[in-house]
């Protein structure tokens, strides 16, 4: 079947390492992929890894894949109290439809 | 901004009601795609159309139904609500790109008293 399932709370100080994890089951997914949704807003993508990939890093975001494990996780550096937020974990169907885990709240203290 | 448009954004209404959800994807965007928000069942896919065509369906009650139109707008309907169908609504459209990203809506929030 199609499920993504994720921690749902994380909280650090600011200027340290957030790193959140995911597991998803659909071996066929091509994409794999991280929103971010604040406080009163839509879902915005933040990166996405092609499924033949292990790593992707761009700017602060680190994006490692296990695919063995089918385990996704998102390493934000430096975290800062504008990384607050929901963070999405999905995976990609046949279909084309996405399928996402539940999020994870992302608590930045000062 | 994504550019989907979602109305209205907020909705009050009474239970056994029913009630219209409109979304315009971006421009040039063929497909759309509905999810249910709500606090304890996450984000939940609901319907997906493509130009016009039924693609994918989910978590969709029978009490609502959706259609795309040849303008490519979509509307979700929900009849017969219950106190549970309080969520946020969010429309997406696909990118024409192959890398299967999904712009959002703001979400139209309901509410059932």
């Amino acid at each position: 079947g199609e499920d993504v399932e994720q921690s749902l709370f994380l909280s650090v100080r600011e200027g340290d390492s957030s790193v959140i994890n995911c597991t998803y089951t659909d071996s066929s997914s091509t994409y794999l992929y991280w929103y971010k949704q604040e406080p009163g807003a839509g879902l915005q993508l933040l990166t996405y890894i092609f499924s033949n990939m292990d790593m992707k890093q761009d700017q602060r975001l680190t994006v490692l894949l296990n695919k063995k494990d089918k385990h996704l996780s998102l390493r934000i550096a430096d975290t800062q109290t504008g990384d607050s937020a929901i963070y999405f974990c999905a995976e990609s169907t046949p279909t084309g439809k996405l399928i996402f885990g539940q999020g994870t709240t992302l608590q930045v203290k000062p | 901004d994504s550019g989907v448009t979602q109305t209205p954004k907020h909705l009050i209404t009474a239970t056994g009601q029913r009630v219209t959800l409109r979304c315009s994807p971006r421009s040039g965007d063929l497909s759309v795609y509905w999810y249910q928000q709500s606090l304890d069942q996450g984000l939940q896919f609901l319907i997906q159309y493509y130009n016009g065509e039924e693609r994918a369906k989910g978590n969709i009650l029978e009490r609502f139904s959706a259609q795309q139109f040849p303008d490519l707008h979509s509307e979700l309907n929900l009849s017969s609500l219950e106190l549970g169908d309080s969520a946020l609504y969010f429309c997406a459209s696909m990118g024409t790109e192959n890398t299967g990203e999904l712009f959002f809506g703001e979400g139209s929030r309901l509410t059932v008293l």
